[in-house]
C-alpha cells in the first residue's frame, strides 16, 4: 500500500524559510502533490512533482527525489498567512484517488 | 462562481438517524471524490466516481452510500449514524483520475458532521 511520513509540527518566524519533508512508500509512483489547508478551510493544491528536481512557484517550491522516495516543500519569506496545515499526497496504486500524509502544522509567529 | 459546493456546511444530528450531504461541481470534471477528515486532520479517501461509475471504495462501512445523479453531482448518504461518523466530509473533483499528470483536485468547503 501507500504510506507517507511528514513532521507533525513546524514553527518559524515571519520572513524565515522553512522546509517540510515528506517520505513515501508506494507500489508504483505517479507523482507527489502538496496541499495547503487553513483552519476551517478546504485543502487547496500547491504543487505537483512527477520528475526529480525543484519546481518553483513564487515563494513556494517543491522538490522530489524519486530514488530516495523523498520530497519537500520549501516556503520562503514566510508570512503570518502561511500558518496552516500542509499535506503531501501520492496517488493510490490504481491511480484513482490521493493518499494523504497526516499533515504538518506550520505556525508562523511575528 | 463556486467551483465545488457542498450543502449543508454544518450538520448536527442524533445517533441512528439517516442524513445526506450534497455536492456539485461546475468545472466539467469527470471524477468526483468524497474524503473524510477526522479530528486529527487525517484526510482519507472514501469514494471516487468517474462518469457515474464507482471506481473505489476504501473499506468504508456500507452505511455510507454515494449517489451520482449526473456527472456534476456526487451526494453522500449515511444510514444509522454513529458517534464515530463525526468528522468533516469533503467533496472534491478532478479532470481525470489522479494518476494522470498533475491533475489538481478541487475541494469543496466541507461539511462538519456532529453525531450526538
Amino acid at each position: 500500500g501507500q504510506s507517507l511520513e511528514q513532521p507533525s509540527e513546524v514553527t518559524a518566524v515571519e520572513g524565515a524559510i522553512v522546509q517540510i519533508n515528506c517520505t513515501y512508500q508506494t507500489s508504483g509512483f505517479y507523482g507527489l502533490s502538496w496541499y495547503q489547508q487553513h483552519d476551517g478551510g478546504a485543502p487547496t493544491f500547491l504543487s505537483y512533482n512527477a520528475l526529480d528536481g525543484l519546481e518553483e512557484t513564487g515563494r513556494f517550491s517543491s522538490f522530489l527525489s524519486r530514488s530516495d522516495s523523498y520530497g519537500y516543500l520549501l516556503l520562503q519569506e514566510l508570512q503570518m498567512k502561511d500558518s496552516a496545515s500542509y499535506f503531501c499526497a501520492v496517488p493510490n496504486q490504481a491511480g484513482t484517488a490521493l493518499i494523504f500524509g497526516k499533515g504538518t502544522t506550520l505556525s508562523v509567529s511575528s | 462562481d463556486t467551483a465545488v459546493s457542498q450543502t449543508p456546511k454544518y450538520l448536527v444530528t442524533q445517533m441512528g438517524n439517516d442524513k445526506s450531504i450534497k455536492c456539485e461541481q461546475n468545472l466539467g470534471h469527470d471524477t468526483m471524490y468524497w474524503y473524510k477528515q477526522d479530528s486529527k486532520k487525517f484526510l482519507k479517501i472514501m469514494f471516487s466516481y468517474n462518469n457515474k461509475e464507482l471506481i473505489i471504495n476504501e473499506t468504508v462501512p456500507n452505511r455510507f452510500s454515494p449517489k451520482s445523479p449526473d456527472k456534476a453531482h456526487l451526494n453522500l448518504h449515511i444510514n444509522s449514524l454513529e458517534l464515530g461518523d463525526s468528522a468533516v466530509y469533503f467533496c472534491a473533483s478532478s479532470q481525470d483520475g489522479v494518476g494522470a499528470s498533475e491533475n489538481e483536485q478541487f475541494f469543496g468547503p466541507g461539511t462538519r458532521l456532529t453525531v450526538l
